[in-house]
C-alpha cells in the first residue's frame, strides 16, 4: 500500500523563525491533508488540498500540493510557542483508497 | 461545527475488567472510525463504520469490540486487554467513506481521544 515519508522528524527552532516540512508518497495522490496534534489531544485538520499545484493558506500556515502529485509541503511563517505539536500529513490509503494513510509526523518545538 | 466528543478522557483498567469508550458527533457524518495511537507515532486505523455497519476491521484482536448504535454514536467495548494495549484511542468521522470520488470525503475530524492505561 501507499507509504508516506515525512521530514524532518523533528525541528527545534527559535520563536519568529519560519518552518518548512514536507511529505512524499510512493504513489500519485488526489488529496493531501495536513493535521496538527497537540499533547494529549486529537489531530486537528489544518489544510486540505485537492489539486496539483494548489497553494492554500490558513493564517500563518501555507500548504502546497506538489505538481508531481507525489508530494506536499507545509510552511509556517513567524513561528510562535503555540505552534508546538506534531504535524502529520495524510492522504488516500488502503487497497481501495477508502481510508487515510498518515506520515510519521514532524515534531515541532519552539523556543521562546 | 466540526466537533467530535469522546468519553472518558482518561481510563485505567485491569486486565480482567470490561469497559467501554464512547464517541459522539452531530455533523451528520455517516462514516465513523476508531484509531489507536502510540506515543510519537501516527494514528493506526482499527475499525471503520459506514451507515452504522462495520465496513473495515484492520485485523484487530477480538478483545476490542466496536458498536455503532446509531448514526451519531460509536462505542468501543474493551475486555481482557493487555498492558501493550495502553494507548490513546481516537474516534473520527467523515461525511462518507471516500472512494474513487475522493476529495473532501477524505476529511476526517478527530475527537480529543481517550488515554487508556491497562495495568
Amino acid at each position: 500500500g501507499q507509504q508516506l515519508n515525512q521530514s524532518p522528524q523533528s525541528m527545534f527552532i527559535q520563536e519568529g523563525e519560519d518552518v518548512s516540512m514536507n511529505c512524499t508518497s510512493s504513489s500519485i495522490f488526489n488529496t493531501w491533508l495536513w493535521y496538527k496534534q497537540e499533547p494529549g489531544e486529537g489531530p486537528v485538520l489544518l489544510i486540505a488540498l485537492y489539486k496539483a499545484g494548489e497553494l492554500t493558506s490558513n493564517g500563518r500556515l501555507t500548504a502546497q500540493f506538489g505538481i508531481t502529485r507525489k508530494d506536499s509541503f507545509l510552511n509556517i511563517s513567524a513561528s510562535i510557542p503555540s505552534d508546538v505539536g506534531i504535524y502529520f500529513c495524510a492522504g488516500p490509503g488502503g487497497n481501495a483508497g477508502n481510508m487515510l494513510t498518515f506520515g510519521g509526523g514532524t515534531r515541532l518545538m519552539v523556543k521562546p | 461545527d466540526t466537533e467530535v466528543t469522546q468519553t472518558p478522557k482518561h481510563l485505567v483498567m485491569g486486565m480482567t475488567n470490561k469497559k467501554s469508550l464512547k464517541c459522539e458527533q452531530h455533523m451528520g457524518h455517516r462514516a465513523m472510525y476508531w484509531y489507536k495511537q502510540k506515543a510519537k507515532k501516527p494514528p493506526e486505523l482499527m475499525f471503520v463504520y459506514s451507515y452504522e455497519k462495520l465496513s473495515i476491521n484492520e485485523s484487530v484482536p477480538s478483545r476490542f469490540s466496536p458498536e455503532c448504535p446509531n448514526s451519531s454514536l460509536l462505542n468501543l467495548h474493551l475486555h481482557a486487554l493487555q498492558p501493550e494495549d495502553s494507548a490513546l484511542y481516537l474516534c473520527a468521522s467523515s461525511r462518507l467513506i471516500p472512494g474513487l470520488a475522493g476529495g473532501r470525503l477524505y476529511e476526517q475530524y478527530f475527537g480529543p481521544g481517550t488515554r487508556l492505561t491497562v495495568t
